[in-house]
């Protein structure tokens, strides 16, 4: 079982719509949750962090953590074609120190 | 804003040669982190250094070995290269050493291809 699972994707919405990416972590203590956004041959791009429990905005973007359940969430509101990428969800601190632990993406399609 | 550094962006060698990657973090920032991320796969932590001392070190092989200078900049140096190892390397820099609450910033790496 991976560390840091991802919902599988691809997900596919159409453009204006929720995007609802979900992610897992086996590592309780956990300290730090981070989105990235790739595009394909690029590096990752930081989207959110989120550090505790609840919900984090930042403009069309919202973060949810909730450490008990071991879950954190990204939602993407009013997706737009450029949203279209692999996300990522990574994790750090507790056994894992600094260094990320990342799942395995999630594929986006935003259909026009 | 001043970014991450990597040099060279594209690098093609033969099986058995070696190869040593450059990053050169956002100023001030005193951790580097090295990932590296095949195809179709996630990234994969390597090893990372803070104040040019190693901090963690993840699934790197003996092949490969790093550091971290006075100046920050880090190298990664792979010997004895495979086929396998071909992949995009990530270096990342953070400001604060790795208790893991300091964001990690991405450079846009270096695509390594052993033909």
């Amino acid at each position: 079982q991976k560390e840091v699972e991802q919902n599988s994707g691809p997900l596919s919405v159409p453009e204006g719509a929720i995007a609802s990416l979900n992610c897992t972590y086996s590592d309780r203590v956990s300290q730090s949750f981070f989105w990235y956004r790739q595009y394909s041959g690029k590096s990752p791009e930081l989207i959110m962090s989120i550090y505790s429990n609840g919900d984090k905005e930042d403009g069309r973007f919202t973060a949810q953590l909730n450490k008990a359940s071991q879950y954190v969430s990204l939602l993407i509101r009013d997706s737009q074609p450029s949203d279209s990428a692999t996300y990522l969800c990574a994790v750090a601190g507790g056994t894992s120190y600094g260094k990320l632990t990342f799942g395995q993406g999630t594929i986006l399609t935003v259909h026009p | 804003a001043a970014g991450v550094i990597q040099s060279p962006r594209h690098l093609i060698k033969e099986k058995r040669e070696t190869a040593t990657l450059k990053c050169y973090p956002i100023p001030r920032h005193d951790t580097v982190y090295w990932y590296q991320q095949g195809p179709g796969q996630d990234p994969q932590f390597l090893i990372s250094f803070y104040e040019k001392m190693q901090s963690d070190k993840g699934s790197i092989p003996d092949r490969f070995s790093a550091q971290q200078f006075s100046d920050y900049h880090s190298e990664l140096n792979m010997s004895s290269l495979e086929l396998g190892d071909s992949a995009l390397y990530f270096c990342a820099s953070s400001l604060g050493g790795t208790s893991g609450t300091d964001t990690q910033y991405f450079g846009p790496g270096t695509r390594l291809t052993v033909l």
